[in-house]
């Protein structure tokens, strides 16, 4: 059984810090990994994906793979109160007909 | 605009009465799914398809039924839904192997089963 870990939180962070996220997959044949945003109620939002070892940065976000450690993060920096929702990490599988979801870190930002 | 879009956005039902959500996509994707959302247990895939008349389970298939006749279209189906399938339930569509595997969300259906 494929399995996505994160910390269910919440991860209390001030405005104007940096947040950090963290997943942990099993399946060492992934390709593909995933950061999605979900406010409560509302589905999800894709934020970051990362396909390689290393950071990819978009903005204020950064996310970091590193593969031998299975293992995916995403920074937020300069956190704002509008960031507070759940953070989804998401995996393919190696054959790409599958998405597995860790059941998500909440994120709140307080002003 | 680019969406998926999904019908209806609530339901309540009866245990046992046949019910269809339906999703619909304007990308030209090749990959939809179907996905269940429960306090707790996080993002589980229902059902999948790669292609039209290609489908396969995902991790909780039971009690659900999918078709895929047309490109565009996913409809699920419950065929005597039950109480335990009271949930929010999300569509997603990505290119797939024509362009990548990035899934985009439908708004979803929040069913709720007595």
């Amino acid at each position: 059984q494929k399995e996505v870990e994160q910390n269910s939180g919440p991860l209390s962070v001030p405005e104007g810090a940096i947040a950090s996220l963290n997943c942990t997959y099993s399946d060492r044949g992934s390709q593909s990994f995933f950061w999605y945003r979900q406010y409560s109620g509302k589905s999800p939002e894709l934020i970051m994906s990362i396909y390689s070892n290393g950071d990819k940065e978009d903005g204020r976000f950064t996310a970091q793979l590193n593969k031998a450690s299975q293992y995916v993060s995403l920074l937020i920096r300069d956190s704002q109160p509008s960031d507070s929702a759940t953070y989804l990490c998401a995996v393919n599988d190696s054959g790409y007909s599958t998405l597995t979801f860790g059941k998500g870190t909440m994120l709140l930002v307080s002003p | 605009e680019a969406q998926v879009t999904q019908n209806p956005r609530y339901l309540i039902t009866v245990t046992g009465k046949k019910l269809t959500v339906t999703c619909s996509q304007n990308m030209n994707h090749e990959y939809m799914s179907w996905y269940r959302q429960d306090p707790g247990l996080g993002l589980r895939q229902i059902y999948y398809s790669m292609n039209v008349e290609v489908t396969d389970k995902g991790d909780v298939p039971e009690g659900y039924k999918v078709s895929r006749k047309e490109k565009r279209n996913f409809p699920l189906i419950l065929e005597s839904p039950s109480p335990n399938q009271t949930s929010l339930y999300f569509c997603a569509s990505s290119l797939g192997t024509s362009g990548g595997w990035t899934q985009y969300f439908g708004p979803g259906t929040r069913l709720l089963v007595l």
